[in-house]
């Protein structure tokens, strides 16, 4: 089936940073979702993007969905703490048959 | 504040019994997915319920694996004999009307099958 690809894997950063990471599908996905979760919990919805191009902020969060429309963009700006977390995507493909999560970025916020 | 309510949290059971999760979602929502975590596979969606009426189960083991909703009120989703491969997190999530796949998640039940 349809894979969704998740990159970094990880990442350590400095309180205060900026975060970017991005997940990227070989076929085209008409609906996007950021998720985050935490140990112990179920994943949260963080931002849903339905239109190529759109631009999507949360708080701190800004999502994107890109123009090709094979991949989307998380950024966090100045990171705290409690961004600690997996950053999970997931879409829905362009039949809107295959739903999919990717592998998820794991962030780790260094004091 | 709304939420989605699994029951049990945690789960130990031995091989070739029959495990049997229950989901609450959300109020009003009109869309139930059944999910499973393990690291190795991820998150893996296993059916996906609109209506009350199931829309996908591709994903769900069909020999041991069987997922209700009796009512808008409580999914179930049944595995029957377990086996240790089984052993993973299950979740239960639930969306409202109208939204292309927004999710609102539960806690999980933590299984484990000896």
């Amino acid at each position: 089936g349809q894979q969704l690809n998740q990159s970094p894997q990880s990442m350590f950063i400095q309180e205060g940073e900026d975060v970017s990471m991005n997940c990227t599908s070989s076929s085209i996905f008409n609906t996007w979702l950021w998720y985050k979760q935490e140990p112990g919990e179920g994943p949260v919805l963080l931002i849903a993007l339905y239109k190529a191009g759109e631009l999507t902020s949360n708080g701190r969060l800004t999502a994107q969905f890109g123009i090709t429309r094979k991949d989307s963009f998380l950024n966090i700006s100045a990171s705290i703490p409690s961004d600690v977390g997996i950053y999970f995507c997931a879409g829905l493909d362009n039949y809107g048959q295959n739903f999919v999560f990717g592998p998820g970025t794991r962030l780790s916020v260094l004091p | 504040d709304a939420r989605v309510t699994q029951t049990p949290r945690h789960k130990v059971t031995e091989m070739g019994q029959e495990v049997t999760m229950r989901c609450q979602p959300i109020l009003g929502h009109n869309t139930v997915f059944w999910y499973r975590q393990t690291m190795m596979q991820g998150l893996e969606l296993l059916a996906y319920f609109r209506n009350r009426a199931p829309l996908d189960d591709s994903g769900m083991p069909k020999d041991r694996f069987s997922a209700e909703m009796p009512d808008a009120t409580l999914a179930t989703l049944k595995i029957q004999p377990s086996e240790p491969r089984d052993s993973a997190v299950y979740f239960c999530a639930s969306g409202p009307a109208g939204t292309s796949y927004e999710q609102y998640f539960g806690p999980g039940t933590r299984l484990t099958v000896t």
